[in-house]
């Protein structure tokens, strides 16, 4: 039974510096989520997709964050120009989606971002 | 206005005192609530959702109720593998999508 994974689970970057995050969702499901979660806070929703279309983007999501899921599959989140600020844990989700709006989200281990 | 708000922040229990940790929410046209448990350091683990108010839901020691502004969270019985930060969260229409909003967490702790 394979759930959702990420990669990498933590990373150390300097400011300034590009990261870039994976996600593999679980195999069948056709939407994925990604979140951020700091210290003592719930995770907050930064974007989803159903299938390789990017559907919404919450305002937390500023121009240096950028997110693909090419054909549909894995997705990446590319952070340009770090800041301190964007120190958080980085969390994917992913869910299948019916006609029912049945939309339970199974979330994967995280990435945790610290930037220097 | 937080729009999701779980209580206690924290709460300390013996193994096998029973207690309920509460979410309250403001949104309207609520179209799930959800319930996740995170251990330290890991994702949140999916526990229940719930869709309409009167609806309950069961697992091991766990017992999840909606009411049309809140749900609780029953924990009988706990042992100490519990202890974790409870999340509550909400899907609801005019929020974002399908996002969910979260509360900020129960941290709850059972001492053996």
């Amino acid at each position: 039974d394979t759930g959702v994974s990420q990669d990498p689970r933590h990373k150390i970057t300097k400011r300034g510096q590009n990261v870039t995050f994976r996600c593999d969702p679980i195999s069948e499901h056709n939407r994925l989520y990604w979140y951020r979660q700091t210290l003592g806070q719930g995770p907050e929703f930064l974007t989803y997709f159903q299938n390789e279309a990017q559907l919404e983007k919450s305002r937390l999501l500023s121009d240096r964050f950028s997110a693909e899921r090419p054909k549909g599959s894995f997705s990446t989140l590319e952070i340009q120009r770090t800041e301190q600020g964007d120190s958080a844990m980085y969390l994917c989700a992913s869910s299948f989606m019916t006609g029912r709006g049945y939309n339970e989200q199974f979330f994967g281990p995280g990435t945790r971002l610290t930037v220097l | 206005e937080d729009q999701v708000t779980q209580s206690p922040e924290a709460l300390r229990l013996q193994e096998g005192e029973s207690s309920s940790l509460n979410c309250s929410y403001t949104v309207s046209g609520l179209r799930g609530l959800f319930w996740y448990r995170q251990d330290p350091g890991k994702g949140p683990e999916f526990l229940f959702t719930l869709y309409s108010a009167g609806e309950e839901k069961e697992k091991e020691r766990l017992k999840a109720t909606l009411t049309k502004k809140e749900s609780f969270l029953h924990i009988t019985a706990p042992k100490p593998e519990d202890s974790a930060t409870y999340l509550c969260a909400v899907m609801y229409s005019g929020g974002g999508a399908d996002g969910l909003t979260f509360g900020k967490g129960t941290h709850l702790i059972i001492q053996p």
